[in-house]
């Protein structure tokens, strides 16, 4: 079946330092992704809708400029943490819709730690 | 906005026992409703859906669900746990029409005792 792949799985980084994390449709074409954010013990939260070849839309409350949100192919998103501070810690999830529109598939999660 | 409620965080079952895991949510509209799980280490992968039609869905692995529009719950359940279905538990909601974002519960954690 059709699968997303997300990488890295996990990444730590120093405050004030950049992370990208890419999210890779690997046997379908995705126009649009979604990104999520999870929290200990709370729920997957949409951060952003990423769309091929416009601007991302953001979800209220997410920092557009502090989130980076790319998506130069039908196969690649990806996912900047700029000037990453402690807060920014958590789990990062990916999606893109199947090719019928019914379901999403999901990238395995990327874990930030910021230290 | 939708929003979905899982009722139980941690669950820890032994192996043979039943499962029933609550979902609710709350959208006065039509919706699709999804039962996630997430293996330690793995993707989010599809349990079940309900779209349309006959409110009990069954999945993969033996675990069904039913949707009971008067409670706005999606209860998943299964017989007889195993070891294997150790894992996180997610309850989802899109709204009908057409996939858009998904909206989740906070997930459930099942620990299955050998």
């Amino acid at each position: 079946g059709a699968v997303v792949s997300q990488h890295p799985s996990w990444v730590i980084c120093k405050s004030g330092t950049s992370v990208k994390i890419e999210c890779r449709s690997l046997d379908f074409q995705a126009t649009t992704m979604f990104w999520y954010r999870q929290f200990p013990k709370q729920s997957l939260m949409l951060m952003a809708t990423s769309n091929e070849g416009s601007k991302a839309t953001y979800e209220q409350g997410v920092e557009k400029d502090k989130f980076l949100i790319n998506h130069a192919s039908l196969t690649l998103s990806t996912l900047t943490v700029t000037s990453a501070h402690p807060e920014d810690s958590s789990f990062y999830i990916c999606s893109a819709p199947s090719p019928t529109n019914t379901e999403a598939f999901f990238g395995q999660g990327t874990r930030l730690t910021v230290v | 906005a939708q929003s979905v409620s899982q009722h139980n965080h941690h669950v820890i079952l032994s192996e043979a026992a039943s499962l029933e895991l609550g979902c609710n949510y709350s959208y006065g509209g039509t919706v699709n409703l999804f039962w996630y799980v997430q293996y330690p280490g793995q993707h989010l992968q599809l349990l079940l859906k309900y779209f349309s039609g006959d409110p009990l869905v069954k999945g993969i692995k033996g675990f069904e669900a039913e949707f009971i529009k008067s409670k706005f719950s999606f209860n998943l359940r299964k017989p007889s746990v195993q070891w294997s279905d150790t894992a996180e538990y997610f309850c989802a909601v899109t709204l009908s029409g057409g996939y858009q974002k998904v909206t989740f519960g906070t997930g459930t954690k099942l620990q299955v005792i050998p």
